[in-house]
């Protein structure tokens, strides 16, 4: 594998289950980050991991809680989610810098809550 | 704060025609600047990037010029090809200043016909 994979790439569940999503980057990266991206809206940060440490939430609902055991795997974990959640999830990873560096994105995972 | 403005879509154009997709930015320190492109369910890949002030970022026949004094980095390609129909987002990150966070257009569709 090669570049940022994200698993599964689609996802429907109920409002009552509880799943997570897996990220995992082989680009020796380390920092992480988790977006949310809906029809219609501009692309929304949600979380950002450095060397495994959260250094951003942004406002997101307690129902998503990340989890990152390393540099190189990021997981959101799901539960109790609202339709309004339906959404693309993307995934992406980069090496920090004093300029800042592009982020690679994984092919995301489409996400629908019934 | 950091904020990037691109011009509203969809823009639709014949093949072989002449595209520009506009970009300003505002940005505390001196960001690098990054063009990501979305096709029809995909993540954002990066297109091309620029450092530093008139740094020309290209790929793939698309070029875009770094103007520190108008605070632009337009998206340009000579003769557009139906392939590529996408999603195109303009980007900064300013480093440590911005905590090495992307911060995003809304983005531009772009839908080219034969």
């Amino acid at each position: 594998e090669t570049g940022v994979t994200q698993t599964p790439r689609h996802l429907v569940m109920g409002m009552t289950n509880k799943k997570s999503l897996k990220c995992e980057q082989h680009l020796g990266h380390n920092a992480m980050y988790w977006y949310k991206q809906s029809a219609k809206k501009p692309l929304e940060l949600m979380f950002v991991y450095n060397f495994k440490e959260q250094t951003e939430n942004n406002s997101v609902p307690s129902r998503f809680s990340p989890e990152c055991p390393n540099s190189s795997h990021l997981f959101l974990h799901l539960h109790t989610l609202q339709p309004e959640d339906s959404a693309l999830y993307l995934c992406a990873s980069s090496q920090r810098s004093e300029r800042g560096n592009e982020q690679f994105f994984g092919p995301g995972t489409r996400l629908t809550v019934l | 704060g950091n904020s990037v403005t691109q011009m509203e879509g969809p823009v639709t154009l014949s093949e072989e025609a002449f595209l520009t997709i506009n970009c300003t930015y505002t940005a505390t320190g001196y960001p690098s600047l990054f063009w990501y492109v979305q096709y029809p369910g995909e993540g954002l890949q990066l297109l091309l990037k620029a450092t530093k002030a008139d740094d020309k970022g290209s790929n793939k026949g698309f070029e875009a010029t770094y103007r520190k004094e108008t605070t632009s980095f337009h998206l340009e390609k000579g003769s557009v090809q139906v392939s590529d129909s996408a999603v195109y987002f303009c980007a900064l990150s300013d480093g440590w200043g911005g905590g090495n966070k992307l911060t995003f257009g809304t983005g531009t569709q772009l839908k080219v016909e034969l």
